[in-house]
Formats: structure tokens, sequence, C-alpha cells
């Protein structure tokens, strides 16, 4: 199993352009989640899902939209990118709550997203 | 805010030696801690997790000791290694939901 893949690892974006990374997981899990990861900040989650078709915000939602069209799949969305949106972004993903006795959350190796 | 706060920043052990991270939180309804690592260009990883019905936690080297009445809880690294350097962050989640709030993280760094 691959686990958690993210595309892509790395992008240099302009202010003001727009992306999207792609999150993919296959490993069945009902919920997944966007986290950035900034110096002396820590992880800081952006937005969730708790299954296709559904997402909520995290605490840090501004300028970022969120799909998950498929259970696999969680697309994060930078409509108008801004120098303050560079960071490292991680995906993770987690199996319904309550089916273990873990919340282990398992993670994306990252990207690497640069806003100029 | 951040709702759970790491110290210290950065830590630096000798081999052999006992690594400590404290972690303190203030929302009482915070009821699952677990701890990552996360390696130079990777996720970060499950390390170990406790539950406030225990006082502490242990799996092999690394240990959870946890203080609810002062809301704090640290990871102990025993006999700490060259490979246990890494980040490690502390987090929480509340009342059986999935979102974890992340401290800020410690760099270990262990001199052979």
């Amino acid at each position: 199993n691959a686990g958690v893949t993210q595309t892509p690892k790395f992008r240099v974006l302009k202010t003001g352009q727009s992306m999207t990374l792609l999150c993919a997981q296959d490993m069945n899990h009902e919920y997944m989640y966007w986290y950035r990861q900034d110096p002396g900040m820590g992880l800081r989650l952006i937005h969730y899902s708790v299954g296709e078709g559904t997402t909520a915000k995290g605490e840090v939602p501004d300028g970022y939209n969120v799909s998950r069209l498929k259970k696999q799949n969680f697309l994060l969305g930078l409509e108008s990118a801004a120098p303050s949106q560079t960071s490292v972004y991680f995906c993770a993903s987690s199996i319904l709550l309550g089916t273990g006795p873990y919340n282990e959350q398992f993670f994306g190796p990252g990207t690497r997203l640069t806003v100029l | 805010q951040q709702q759970v706060k790491q110290s210290p920043q950065s830590l630096i052990v000798q081999k052999g030696g006992i690594s400590i991270i404290n972690c303190a939180y203030e929302n009482t309804a915070f009821d699952y801690f677990p701890w990552y690592q996360q390696f130079p260009g990777k996720g970060p990883a499950l390390l170990i997790a406790i539950r406030p019905d225990v006082s502490e936690k242990k799996e092999g080297r690394f240990t959870i000791s946890f203080n609810k009445s002062a809301k704090q809880f640290s990871l102990h690294i025993m006999d700490s290694q060259p490979g246990d350097s890494a980040t490690y962050f502390c987090a929480a989640s509340k009342g059986g939901a999935n979102n974890l709030f992340f401290g800020t993280g410690t760099r270990l760094t262990v001199i052979p």
C-alpha cells in the first residue's frame, strides 16, 4: 500500500495564481485532513472531511477551498495565492471514529509551496 | 491562540541521556493526547498516545507522563539515540473528535 500520497511535491506560484493540491489514500479511510506547517507554529488544520461529499472548516480555512468527490481523494484549492500561504502542506487520513483504539492520523510526505 | 503549548523549542541531548519534552493545555474537554515524530522531509507519524484515565504510558524507550490536575503531559525518551533526532509534536483532541490541535514542535538532536 502506498498509504497517503500528495501531488505535487514542490510548487512555486506567483501572487494571484491558483492551484490545486491533490491528496490520495488507499487505506479506505473515512476521514481526511489538510494541514499547513509553518516554522514555530506547528501544524494547523485548514479543512477536513468526515466522508465522501462532506467537508468542514478547521482552524485556518480562509483563502482555501476543498472538495471530496471520491472517498480516496481530498483536494485543496488556492483560488488566488498570497505570500502568506507559503508553507508546507500536509494531508492526513484516519479511520472512522470509534472503530479503533486510537485516532491515529496517517500523514502524507507534504507539498512545499512558495508564493512569490 | 495556541491550544497546546509545547517546550522547549529545541533540545540537544547526549547519546544515552534522557530527553524530556513538555506540553500544557487549558481546555479540559481534551481527552486524547498523542505525540507525533517527524523526520526531515517526511510527514509526522504517530509515536505514542495516552488518554486521561491513566497517568503514564510506556512503549519501549518512550513514555508519556500525564498530570490531569496540572493539565500537563510530557514525553520522556530514555537512552536517547542519534536515530531519535527529529521534531516531536504533542497534540490533543476533544470529545471523541478526530481533529487534532498540535503544539509548536520540539527539534531534538541527539549527539553521538
